[in-house]
């Protein structure tokens, strides 16, 4: 079955250390997406890839990190900078940035920072 | 930048119709589309409007005007399992910019 997984479902982790969130997908999608959720909000873009080894800002990308050296993997680096990391972290894909009308999305990933 | 309002809750009852409200300020836009949300769980696509009118998938439809900025999402014959959050969200060239969402809350 084809679809986006996100690991682990559940992050807790201490007030100053950084943190990786896992995204794979294997829908040979080209453009991957990170969403940051708020409590009783819609989603907010942190950071986008259109190809391998290229990514660009969102509305919200400080305090956030990625990388894209494989077209299945999308993983986001939550750094001590971020001064609010506590939220639901959604990881997304699309055929393409432009001209797709659909995204999918993973199950999603709670951060908890103590 | 971009800007999108719908109603925070809606409810209705088993069988009813409803309709969620987008209304929208952009500077690029390219459509109009919805995503449903079960609390918790990841959203899921149901429609997407690029031109004026109605679009029909199922129980669900949506529509668009993009003269008046402002779009809906139809949802007939209410069903408990369409209790859920409902996104509109702009499509810009690379991006979608989501609205809060509405909670929909369907009662027996």
């Amino acid at each position: 079955d084809g679809g986006i997984t996100q690991s682990p479902k559940y992050l807790f982790r201490k007030e100053g250390q950084n943190v990786t969130l896992s995204c794979e997908q294997n829908l040979n999608h080209d453009a991957m997406y990170w969403y940051r959720q708020d409590p009783g909000q819609g989603l907010r873009l942190i950071y986008y890839s259109q190809i391998v080894n290229d990514f660009q800002k969102g509305d919200i990308a400080e305090g956030y990190s990625v990388s894209r050296e494989k077209k299945e993997s999308f993983p986001l680096t939550v750094t001590s900078a971020q001064k609010n990391p506590t939220a639901f972290y959604l990881c997304a894909s699309s055929l393409r940035t432009s001209g797709s009308n659909e995204q999918f999305f993973g199950p999603g990933t709670r951060l908890t920072v103590l | 930048g971009q800007s999108l309002e719908q109603p925070s809750e809606v409810t209705a009852v088993e069988g009813a119709i409803v309709q969620i409200n987008c209304t929208y300020q952009t500077s690029g836009f390219y459509g109009l589309s919805w995503y449903q949300q079960h609390d918790g769980g990841a959203p899921t696509f149901l429609s997407y409007n690029a031109l004026d009118g109605l679009e029909e998938t199922g129980r669900f439809s949506s529509f668009l005007s993009r003269s008046d900025s402002y779009g809906y999402l139809l949802l007939q014959e209410l069903q408990m399992k369409d209790s859920a959050s409902y996104f509109c969200a702009v499509r810009g060239y690379s991006t979608l910019t989501f609205g809060k969402g509405t909670m929909l809350l369907v009662s027996p």
